[in-house]
């Protein structure tokens, strides 16, 4: 059964960089079928998609992070990161990260999401 | 980006109740549309894809319907283990975007 764990620090400051990392159980992040993706989730705005990475490193990301995020994989440890520069008090959430599928008009875009991992929360304070 | 508004934000029903949640794109989506199940403290789970296909190990008391920009997720015999909140999720242009979540309690 794949399972996805997110880590990383629950405090980040003001301006500072965000890290998460993915680890993925159950299965292989190399697989041709899928993608793994971020989304973050707060009472304000709700679920956010954040990005997708495939295996062989080709991202897609939400032109509302565009310039803040960047996601990559590393296939020997099974796991995907997420790094968001300059974080502001607006990026408290909750982070996910997920398996994500492959569909659309021409059968290669990210469509759905699942399953996810449990979440992480992230809080940004000084 | 494509708004999706889903309504209403909350309701309740009775238990064995029927359930209907809507949700509107702001332009034409296709079928390109998932549904998502978030029970308290936990994370989403996609229950339908497609607008109507059911994911494996789904059960059939939860359906789905709808293409273009209107969409109507069902849950029948509506149980206590149901109370979650459900949301839509767009995929026909990125980003994926997320309707606000229905939360459904019973009456």
């Amino acid at each position: 059964q794949l399972q996805l764990q997110e880590s990383g620090p629950g405090l980040v400051k003001p301006s500072e960089t965000l890290s998460l990392t993915c680890t993925v159980s159950g299965g292989s992040i190399t697989s041709n079928n899928y993608y793994w993706g971020w989304i973050r989730q707060s009472p304000g705005k709700g679920l956010e998609w954040i990005g997708n990475i495939y295996y062989s490193g080709s991202t897609y990301y939400n032109p509302s992070f565009k310039s803040r995020v960047t996601i990559s994989v590393d296939t020997s440890k099974n796991q995907f990161s997420l790094k968001l520069t300059s974080m502001t008090a607006a990026d408290t959430a909750m982070y996910y990260c997920a398996r994500g599928g492959k569909g659309g008009w021409y059968g290669n875009d990210p469509n759905w999401l699942d399953p996810w991992g449990q979440g992480t929360q992230v809080t940004v304070s000084s | 980006d494509i708004q999706m508004t889903q309504s209403p934000s909350s309701l309740s029903a009775a238990v064995g109740g029927r359930v209907i949640i809507t949700c509107q794109a702001s332009q034409d989506i296709s079928n390109f549309l998932n549904w998502y199940q978030q029970k308290p403290g936990k994370a989403p789970k996609l229950l339908i894809y497609d607008a109507s296909n059911l994911q494996t190990g789904v059960p059939s008391k939860f359906s789905g319907s709808g293409s273009g920009t209107d969409f109507t997720f069902t849950i029948s015999n509506l149980q206590p283990e149901d109370i979650a909140t459900y949301y839509c999720q767009q995929y026909d242009h990125l980003p994926l975007t997320f309707g606000g979540g229905t939360k459904v309690e019973i009456k």
